[in-house]
């Protein structure tokens, strides 16, 4: 019952910006977006969430659209340890997960 | 500050068996929420707790899994009996709170394989 669609998987360079894209077109005016990340063989982990306004934070920036109804999550500097599934998600009252991006940093 | 602790890490069983996981949330932490991670996909919340009662468990098979949190602070999930398709990583997490802006914390998971 995820309430998001990303794309499958995506690859960056090391360095570069990565911009993971998220559409959330029936999201409800009390909905916040969040971001999780899971690297492999381990729990995943909150990056950043928001609600109308851009967000910034030490891990990553947060774009959300004036519609609400997509936002991007940028990795300003992306490096190997970035590789991770990346989440996006309308929280409620409870955290559903996706398939989420799998982003892979090339070096 | 020590984060989730969850044991044991793998746990290999034949169906029909039983298995039990334990999680030690954040120090503090009101709020624990068990998932199950299928390979593949994203974590699917099971159940989730508030101090020691049950706040959601709609997603939890209740004919063969079971948790609690006796004392509001560590909890264990069961499954009696085990099926080939309970093969998976099982995910306890922690917040302040319950509400709705409240970060999780998760564990590192206990994966599942049952034969």
């Amino acid at each position: 019952d995820a309430k998001t669609t990303q794309p499958t998987s995506m690859d960056c360079a090391e360095g570069r910006a990565a911009n993971l894209p998220c559409n959330h077109s029936t999201i409800s005016g009390n909905e916040y977006v969040y971001w999780y990340r899971q690297i492999h063989s381990q729990g995943p982990q909150y990056i950043i969430h928001g609600l109308k306004n851009n967000e910034t934070n030490e891990m990553a920036s947060l774009i959300i659209t004036e519609d609400r109804k997509s936002s991007t999550l940028i990795l300003p500097h992306a490096t190997l340890r970035d590789t991770a599934v990346y989440y996006c998600i309308v929280r409620d009252y409870k955290l559903s997960f996706g398939a989420g991006t799998t982003v892979t940093v090339r070096a | 500050e020590a984060g989730v602790a969850q044991s044991p890490r793998y746990k290999i069983i034949e169906k029909r068996q039983s298995v039990a996981f334990w999680c030690n949330p954040i120090s503090g932490h009101a709020t624990l929420y068990w998932y199950q991670q299928i390979l593949g996909q994203g974590p699917k919340l099971l159940i989730q707790f508030q101090n020691n009662g049950v706040v959601d468990d709609s997603q939890l098979p209740k004919d063969r899994f079971s948790a609690e949190r006796l004392k509001g602070v560590d909890s264990t999930l069961k499954i009696q009996p085990a099926k080939l398709e309970d093969s998976a990583v099982y995910l306890c997490a922690s917040s302040l709170r319950q509400d709705s802006y409240n970060e999780q914390f998760f564990g590192p998971g206990t994966r599942l394989t049952v034969l």
